[in-house]
């Protein structure tokens, strides 16, 4: 079974571009989570989704980040513009919630997108 | 904010050594997650603890749910250089899916 995907796994951009990082869950997960990692600040939880629907964008640095999940299969983190303290990697991570087996706690996370915005 | 205080923040061993690492919070969690991030990779979930006293194992790994509530510690026996990487914990309140994650423990073995 496919884990959770990303992409891009690395980008390199400059100042003031748009940056949009993708994320595929795994299938039946109906959590999806986006956090950011960096040295400061280790790893931060920006939003997550709960059936497609943004609970919590509390995380979400400011208005230039942006996130969807237009259905459940796809979500998207949109940095517009960028700059270069955005520069991070950036996971997106799956957990199935509730379960008959009930729920064990455990997130997925995909390998991750580093971003480096010069 | 982060709400849980993970120590040490780096460690640097030998090969064979034991290593012992912890994680308090002023708040009580219902449960207790550690994690390992391989370098290029996202984290894993090595340990996760349920109960208040819970002490579990993982091959060389073992991990103890604070009577408190408050704590949990993570050990790794007779470390091996592929012991290296980044070891979060992470706890959860009752009702929320939503851990909190520590700033990691960042353990470096040398062979």
């Amino acid at each position: 079974d496919a884990g959770v995907i990303q992409s891009p796994r690395h980008e390199v951009t400059e100042m003031g571009q748009e940056v949009t990082l993708r994320c595929k869950p795994i299938s039946g997960h109906d959590y999806l989570f986006w956090y950011r990692q960096t040295m400061m600040r280790g790893l931060e939880l920006l939003i997550y989704f709960n059936n497609n629907v943004p609970i919590d964008d509390s995380g979400m640095p400011e208005d230039r980040f942006s996130a969807k999940m237009p259905n459940a299969s796809f979500s998207t983190l949109k940095i517009q513009p960028s700059e270069p303290r955005d520069s991070a990697v950036y996971f997106c991570a799956s957990s199935a919630g509730t379960s008959g087996r009930g729920w064990t706690g455990e997130l997925f996370f995909g390998e991750g997108s580093r971003l480096t915005v010069l | 904010g982060q709400q849980l205080n993970q120590s040490p923040q780096s460690m640097f061993i030998q090969e064979g050594e034991d290593v012992s690492m912890n994680c308090t919070s002023s708040s009580i969690f219902n449960t207790w997650l550690w994690y390992k991030q391989d370098p290029g990779e996202g984290p894993v979930l090595l340990i996760a603890l349920y109960k208040a006293g819970e002490l579990t194992s993982n091959g060389r790994l073992t991990a103890q749910f604070g009577i408190t509530r408050k704590d949990s510690f993570l050990n790794i026996s007779a470390s091996i250089p592929s012991d290296v990487g980044i070891y979060f914990c992470a706890g959860q309140r009752g009702g929320s899916y939503i851990p909190t994650f520590g700033r990691g423990t960042s353990l470096i073995v040398h062979p």
